[in-house]
């Protein structure tokens, strides 16, 4: 199956300070990539969806001007957390969908990355 | 918004046994998906069953889908310690481009 890279894998932060995570669809183009967040043995909850070259449209109670998306290219999507706070030490999920699947195959996963804030 | 519900929320069963996880969910779908995680890690696909489609197998695997009770079920036969993980289902909402993930079981195997 296609492969989807998510890095870091995990990141220890203090409070206050910015944390970026790539996710990179490897071997496939990604018109749309997804974020979730999971808190612990939780499901996963939608955060926002990265659209190449557009805005980012994010789901009711995320906020936009924390969790910035960037979608520049077919193949990377970031997610920074902006001002961190312990409250938002979760682990977060990307996955994409391949474009050539005409937008209704199965969601690629990257393996996470778990921030945590001090 | 809508997310899937899954029965049970933990299973623990002896090594061999089946074991089987159910998905229900509120609207129609496009396709529903199943998927595992292993603690800490990402998602793993297992299973795309599309709308049209009312079973289907990999391996050691049968997702059954039935739109009319709006429910899924995954089934493991002869489960290995090694499946043990949480397991998702996420579906497809008819019109709509967004996945939502059920509350996942948490299955157990022991050896």
């Amino acid at each position: 199956g296609a492969v989807v890279s998510q890095h870091p894998s995990w990141v220890i932060c203090k409070s206050g300070t910015s944390v970026k995570i790539e996710c990179r669809s490897l071997d496939f183009q990604a018109t749309t990539m997804f974020w979730y967040r999971q808190f612990p043995k939780q499901s996963l909850m939608l955060m926002a969806t990265s659209n190449e070259g557009s805005k980012a449209t994010y789901e009711q109670g995320v906020e936009k001007d924390k969790f910035l998306i960037n979608h520049a290219s077919l193949t990377l999507s970031t997610l920074t957390v902006t001002s961190a706070h312990p409250e938002d030490s979760s682990f977060y999920i990307c996955s994409a969908r391949d474009v050539g699947t005409g937008g209704f195959g199965e969601l690629f996963f990257g393996e996470g990355s778990r921030l945590t804030v001090l | 918004s809508q997310q899937g519900e899954e029965d049970p929320q933990a299973l623990s069963i002896q090594e061999g046994e089946n074991a089987t996880m159910n998905c229900s969910y509120k609207t129609s779908i496009n396709n529903l998906q199943w998927y595992r995680q292993n603690s800490g890690r990402g998602l793993v696909h297992l299973i795309l069953i599309r709308s049209n489609e009312r079973e289907k197998h990999s391996g050691r695997l049968r997702v059954t889908l039935d739109t009319s009770k709006k429910s899924s079920s995954l089934l493991i036969t002869a489960s290995r310690a090694a499946d043990t993980a949480s397991y998702f289902c996420a579906t497809l909402p008819s019109g709509t481009y967004k996945y939502i993930f059920g509350t996942g079981t948490r299955l157990k195997v022991l050896a």
